[in-house]
């Protein structure tokens, strides 16, 4: 299976800040890399697929990049709604894998 | 808009089976694959398996092969996933989703069913 890292686990940010958060794969997965955001008590939802294709009706302040090994995902002006998890997940090979999260918390 | 439904949270014992579902439209159904992505207590995302209700094709990772069943009916657009011995450790939030093809994106997600295991 391809493993998924991501970094940082949590990190803190204040309404307005840009936020960035890392993704490593632990193969070449070419752009086939999807992010997801997770609020509690509710299932994730798709923000960006294909590395960097936002996904319809995902605001534009979110945005991905990269290729090959590394990935980011990037928030470019905090929004309260944006307090959450966030997930990668490689859509390269089955199984499809998750990195472990990072919890985007309100400074 | 694209919906799974999915059954109730269920409280279980270790040693007894369990099956819970998954509906969907006849679109959903039709054209593609459905998954099930576990998520632990402590938050990890793990796909178990998907299958391709058009003709029951069953994949399951490594770490989910022979100890869950997945199966569908289309008939009913309804995806299972089933255990007949559950443990402790099954104790997670299971999210039915829908796939394009088996390692790809996860277009849309199911509410989750809870399953508590304890004694």
């Amino acid at each position: 299976d391809i493993q998924m890292t991501q970094s940082p686990s949590s990190v803190s940010a204040s309404v307005g800040d840009r936020v960035i958060i890392s993704c490593r794969a632990s193969q070449s997965i070419s752009s086939w890399i999807a992010w997801y955001q997770q609020k509690p008590g509710k299932a994730p939802k798709l923000l960006i697929y294909a590395a960097s294709s936002l996904q319809s009706g995902v605001p534009s302040r979110f945005s991905g990049s990269g290729f090959g090994t590394d990935f980011t995902l990037t928030i470019s002006s905090l929004q309260p709604e944006d307090f959450a998890t966030y997930y990668c997940q490689q859509s390269n090979s089955f199984p499809i894998t998750f990195g472990q999260g990072t919890r985007l918390e309100i400074k | 808009e694209v919906q799974l439904v999915q059954s109730g949270a269920e409280v279980k014992k270790p040693g007894e089976s369990l099956k819970i579902s998954c509906k969907g439209s006849a679109y959903i159904f039709g054209s593609n694959w459905i998954g099930w992505v576990r998520q632990t207590p402590g938050k990890d995302l793990e796909c178990m398996g998907v299958i391709y209700p058009g003709d029951s094709d069953t994949r399951y990772s490594p770490s989910f092969q022979g100890q869950v069943i997945i199966s569908a009916d289309k008939s009913t657009n309804t995806a299972y996933l089933q255990w007949r011995s559950l443990q402790a450790s099954d104790h997670a939030m299971y999210y039915c989703v829908s796939l394009l093809s088996p390692e790809a994106r996860v277009d849309n997600w199911g509410q989750g069913t809870l399953v508590t295991v304890s004694s």
